[in-house]
């Protein structure tokens, strides 16, 4: 299995300011046939389900804020949030769909400074 | 609206059995491959297994393989998840999510609200 290591665990961030969390695999998950990163990110608030923000590594979902952005390739991956507001304290996944045994970060918890 | 509906979770005793179903509206359901994602409590999210289509390919994590079963009814707009030999670690909230109409290889769009499993005695 593609292991997905996601850093840090936890970060606290000051309003307006920006937030970085970092997600590695233990292999490449870009596609030589296509040069795509199959990489995706989620956020999820607490009692809710996922909900997905970033695919194909930096491919924003349609009516995610432009605030939240993708960036990476090959193994190494980070999901930057800029001007971090207060609906944005939430759990942060990110998963491979290079595998057909998807895997998932462990999640990194984000929460206001 | 994509609206994915689970049900079917509850209070099992080890080694019992449960089924779970997924109503999917909004979409063509027929369309698309769709999972089952669960998260234990307090902890992260873990696939646990997909279906094609047509349900002619079905796929599991080690963790469920021997034990647990995939199947959707496209006439019903329904996907399910037949659990057996339940152990006090498959206590979490299962997700009903979307993948999508071209590849086994993709994210998943839409998520259910979940339903819980709780495996004690």
């Amino acid at each position: 299995d593609i292991v997905m290591t996601q850093s840090p665990d936890s970060l606290a961030v000051s309003l307006g300011e920006r937030a970085t969390i970092n997600c590695k695999s233990s292999q490449s998950v870009l596609s030589s046939s296509n040069n795509k990163n199959y990489l995706g990110w989620y956020q999820q608030k607490s009692g809710q389900p996922p909900k997905l923000l970033i695919y194909w590594a930096s491919t924003r979902e349609s009516g995610v804020p432009d605030r939240f952005s993708g960036s990476g390739s090959g193994t190494d991956f980070t999901l930057t949030i800029n001007s971090l507001q207060t609906e944005d304290v939430a759990v942060y996944y990110c998963q491979q769909y290079y595998s057909k045994q998807y895997t998932f970060g462990q999640g990194t918890k984000l929460e206001i400074k | 609206e994509v609206q994915l509906v689970e049900s079917g979770g509850g209070l099992v005793q080890p080694g019992g059995s449960l089924r779970l179903s997924c109503g999917a509206s909004g979409f063509t359901f027929s369309s698309y491959w769709m999972s089952w994602v669960r998260q234990a409590p307090g902890k992260g999210l873990e696939w646990v297994a997909n279906i094609k289509q047509d349900g002619s390919e079905k796929y599991y994590a080690d963790s469920v393989k021997g034990r647990f079963t995939i199947s959707r009814d496209n006439a019903k707009n329904s996907l399910y998840l037949q659990v057996n030999s339940l152990r006090a670690e498959d206590t979490a909230v299962y997700y009903c999510a979307r993948g999508s109409t071209e590849s086994i290889y993709r994210y998943f769009d839409y998520w259910g609200q979940g339903t819980l499993v709780t495996v004690s005695s």
